[in-house]
């Protein structure tokens, strides 16, 4: 079966310094991958998304960025981080030829910013 | 454009009373509905999907929902609510400009009391 994992669980880190938070997923192949926030445990805001090696697709201006050095790794990164990247992170993939279906979500990091 | 309306952001119920949540959705085409649930520090997990077929569909704890084209409402569902339901829910759409992405609209959510 497909498993997905996020790490860390939980980060906390100071304002202008580096961020990196890996996702990986088990048991499938060239799947479509997902980066969302998601602010004070409400809306999901869709960040990246990738459908391969690569190919990172960004939905909205911001300070991260994502790269998919693997076809089952995704990686969200900032050089700088601000005091407004505080969140819960989602990781997400769905079945790259099969795009009725659902995505699949990890258990998320959240991140707070001092 | 696809859009995803969650018009509660709170629904409370007693426990073995029935419960709705409810979704209405605007698409161009045919639509492609989720429900997601989402406990506390936790990822969302995926309830229930409509694609083609009856219009009621049933799905993982319990759950099910209706699809109703002339209204455009996918409401979601249980005869009987347990504390331990007590989340937020998400409805979604599928983004039919999004080729073969995969990507979702989802609603703002709903959160679920059930009271004992």
């Amino acid at each position: 079966s497909q498993t997905i994992h996020q790490w860390p669980a939980t980060l906390v880190q100071p304002v202008g310094s580096p961020l990196s938070l890996e996702c990986t997923v088990e048991g499938t192949s060239n799947p479509n991958l997902y980066w969302y926030r998601q602010a004070a445990g409400r809306g999901l805001q869709l960040l990246f998304y990738s459908v391969g090696i690569g190919q990172i697709s960004s939905e909205v201006p911001q300070n991260l960025s994502a790269s998919r050095p693997q076809d089952r790794q995704f990686i969200l990164s900032s050089k700088k981080l601000l005091l407004s990247d505080s969140g819960f992170y989602l990781c997400a993939w769905s079945g790259g030829t099969t795009w009725n279906q659902p995505q699949h979500f990890g258990d998320g990091t959240r991140l707070s910013i001092l | 454009a696809q859009s995803v309306a969650q018009p509660e952001d709170q629904v409370n119920v007693a426990e073995g009373n029935p419960l709705t949540v409810k979704c209405t959705y605007s698409v161009s085409g045919n639509p492609y509905l989720f429900w997601y649930v989402q406990y506390p520090n936790r990822g969302l997990q995926f309830l229930l999907k409509y694609i083609t077929g009856d219009n009621l569909v049933k799905g993982s704890y319990g759950f099910e929902a209706e699809f109703n084209k002339s209204q455009t409402s996918f409401h979601l569902k249980k005869p009987s609510a347990l504390v331990s339901d007590s989340a937020l829910y998400f409805c979604a759409v599928r983004d039919g400009g999004s080729g073969n992405t995969g990507k979702l609209i989802f609603g703002q959510g709903t959160t679920l009391q059930v009271k004992p």
